[in-house]
């Protein structure tokens, strides 16, 4: 069972560049997230997304964009990239109609702006 | 101020040990409640649900005050497999956004 997928695990970008992150899950859930981690400051929402063609900002949405095309699939991208976006980012789903709020996260992107 | 805090640790204990952490929330319309577990360079999981009558999991016992806005969690004779991070989580809306505390770190020690 692969569960939640994101690729790819490592990336060291230079300021300006650009990329994409992809979350994929194979549960069929209706809602994923995209969080990004920073010591001391746990974990923050980025965008999240409660259906395919649906998408809706977070606590920390700017220099960020996603798109959910698919439903098993949540895109993060980065136009322009920056030092301050150094971290380590997390996607996450979880099912409709269950109840006991868990969600599954992938194991995390880290990426380091120079 | 922050929507959710949590101790800022770490704790150390040894084995045997009982440990409490605190977990306060600052939205009270809030609906839902988790304690996750992060290990050391890995993804949260999900330890177990807050009810508000309180809850037990084997060793791990979750409390739930609405009043005081406060969650707790208590590890009784703690093992070495429990070191790792205990993130508290609140749910405002379901399905859209969990807020999650910092984390308190906990070490175990033979």
């Amino acid at each position: 069972n692969a569960g939640v997928t994101q690729t790819p695990k490592f990336r060291v970008l230079k300021t300006g560049q650009s990329m994409t992150l992809l979350c994929a899950q194979d549960m069929n859930h209706e809602y994923m997230y995209w969080y990004r981690q920073d010591p001391g400051m746990g974990l923050r929402l980025i965008h999240y997304s409660v259906g395919e063609g649906t998408t809706a900002k977070g606590e920390v949405p700017d220099g960020y964009n996603v798109s959910r095309l698919k439903k098993q699939n949540f895109l993060l991208g980065l136009e322009s990239a920056a030092p301050s976006q150094t971290s380590v980012y997390f996607c996450a789903s979880l099912g409709q109609g269950a109840n006991t709020g868990e969600l599954f996260f992938g194991e995390g992107s880290r990426l380091t702006v120079l | 101020r922050k929507e959710v805090e949590q101790d800022p640790g770490p704790f150390n204990v040894p084995e045997g040990a009982t440990v409490a952490f605190n977990c306060t929330y600052s939205n009270s319309a809030s609906q839902s409640f988790f304690w996750y577990r992060q290990d050391c360079r890995k993804e949260p999981k999900l330890l177990m649900s807050v009810y508000s009558s309180g809850n037990e999991d084997g060793r791990f016992t979750a409390q739930l005050n609405r009043a005081s806005q406060y969650i707790s969690l208590l590890i009784r004779d703690s093992k070495l497999s429990d070191s790792a991070t205990y993130l508290c989580v609140v749910n405002e809306h379901y399905g859209q956004n969990f807020v999650f505390g910092p984390g308190t770190r906990l070490s175990v020690l033979p």
